[in-house]
Parts: C-alpha cells; sequence; structure tokens
C-alpha cells in the first residue's frame, strides 16, 4: 500500500526564516510521482510540483526547492527567505502510474509564518 | 480558462435534507474527481471518473452518497439524506491525459455543514 508521511503537524518560523517541509513516502511501484500541494487560508489547494520517481535533479523554483531523495524515500520541500504569504497547509502527495485511489494526500504541514 | 468550477461555496443544511454539490471541470481534462476534507481523515478520494464513466467509487462512504457526470463538462455529488457527520469541504479535482498526466487542478471546494 502507499503512504505518505509528514512528521511536522505545525511549523511556526519568522519572515525571512528558511524552513524545510518534510516527506516521507512509502510504495512498492518502481514508476511513481510525487508532488507538492499548498492549501492557503482560503482554501484552495495549488499545484506546486511534480517529480517522477526517474528523476532525481533537485529543482529551485525561486523560493521554492525540493529535494527528492529514493534512498531514503524522502521528497523535502524548503522555503527559503520565507514570507507571511507563504503561510499555508502543505500536502505532500504520492501517485502511481494510474489515477485513482493509489492518488494518496499526506496529513499536511500546516507553516506559520509571522512577521 | 477558468479552472474547477465549484457550486455551491458555502451550503449549510439539515440533518436528512438532500445535498447537490456540482462541479465544472477544466475543458479537455479527461479524469474527475470528488475528495472529501475533514480533520480528522485529511483528504479523502471519494470517486473519478474517466471520461464520464465512474471508475473507482470504494471511496464513497456509504448508499447515501451518489455521483453523477452526465457529460464531460459538469459532475454531481448527491447525499441523501444528509447527516452532521458529513459536514466537511467537499473539492472537486480534474486531470489531462498526456503530459501534464497526474496533475490534479482542484476547485476552490464546497463547504458543508449538516446541522
Amino acid at each position: 500500500a502507499q503512504k505518505v508521511t509528514q512528521a511536522q503537524t505545525e511549523i511556526s518560523v519568522v519572515e525571512k526564516e528558511d524552513v524545510t517541509l518534510d516527506c516521507v513516502y512509502e510504495t512498492r511501484d518502481t514508476t511513481y510521482y510525487l508532488f507538492w500541494y499548498k492549501q492557503p487560508p482560503s482554501g484552495e489547494l495549488v499545484f506546486l510540483i511534480r517529480r517522477n520517481s526517474f528523476d532525481e535533479q533537485n529543482e529551485i523554483s525561486g523560493r521554492y526547492s525540493w529535494n527528492f531523495q529514493k534512498s531514503t524515500s524522502s521528497f523535502n520541500f524548503t522555503i527559503t527567505a520565507s514570507q507571511v504569504v507563504d503561510s499555508a497547509v502543505y500536502f505532500c502527495a504520492l501517485s502511481d502510474e494510474n489515477y485513482g485511489q493509489n492518488f494518496v494526500f499526506g496529513p499536511g504541514t500546516r507553516l506559520s509564518v509571522l512577521p | 480558462d477558468a479552472g474547477v468550477i465549484q457550486s455551491p461555496r458555502h451550503e449549510v443544511t439539515e440533518m436528512g435534507q438532500e445535498v447537490t454539490l456540482r462541479c465544472k471541470p477544466i475543458s479537455g481534462h479527461d479524469y474527475l474527481f470528488w475528495y472529501r476534507q475533514t480533520m480528522m481523515r485529511g483528504l479523502e478520494l471519494l470517486i473519478y471518473f474517466n471520461n464520464n464513466v465512474p471508475i473507482d467509487d470504494s471511496g464513497m462512504p456509504e448508499d447515501r452518497f451518489s455521483a453523477k457526470m452526465p457529460n464531460a463538462s459538469f459532475s454531481t455529488l448527491k447525499i441523501q439524506p444528509s447527516e452532521p457527520r458529513d459536514s466537511a469541504v467537499y473539492f472537486c479535482a480534474s486531470s489531462p491525459v498526456g503530459a501534464g498526466a497526474n496533475v490534479l487542478t482542484f476547485g476552490a471546494g464546497s463547504r458543508l455543514t449538516v446541522l
């Protein structure tokens, strides 16, 4: 069975601090996809990134970066120089090649960035 | 494109009443998903469709829940009769096949409160 663990339930940081959100996954598939979604206080779920299991290159997009390590089954998300607007719940998710039940979300990490 | 459109955004009803939630997916997306989000259970997949055909409804909690997709641009999730434990945010999401496969675009959600 597929599983996503986000051990950090809540994190609080002060603006401009760097913060890393942890994601550990379990799967028996050799081909799979990992995702991060953001849910700001307004409630919608916003797609941030998709990574497939064959691409372990780290990715940077502005202040956001992602570290994918198959050896530790982790797909961590770092926000550099955090801002108040980064305050949200962040979900890590895992999917196999197919849709449906095998698209699994983690429990989410609530990030609060204080001014 | 206007994105995935859900209605109503908020619904307050009394136990025993019928509730109908509506979703218009992004044009051209072949997959449509219904998720439920609660504090206790997080994001749960209820059902998904491919080309208007229900593929997996094993996540539907019980017979009180039903979902339909009469055409490519419209889906409904119905709860009859509603119960207080159905109170949650219900999200609709759609996804294309091809290069954007597996990336779910979510609607803004429908917040249901059953008194």
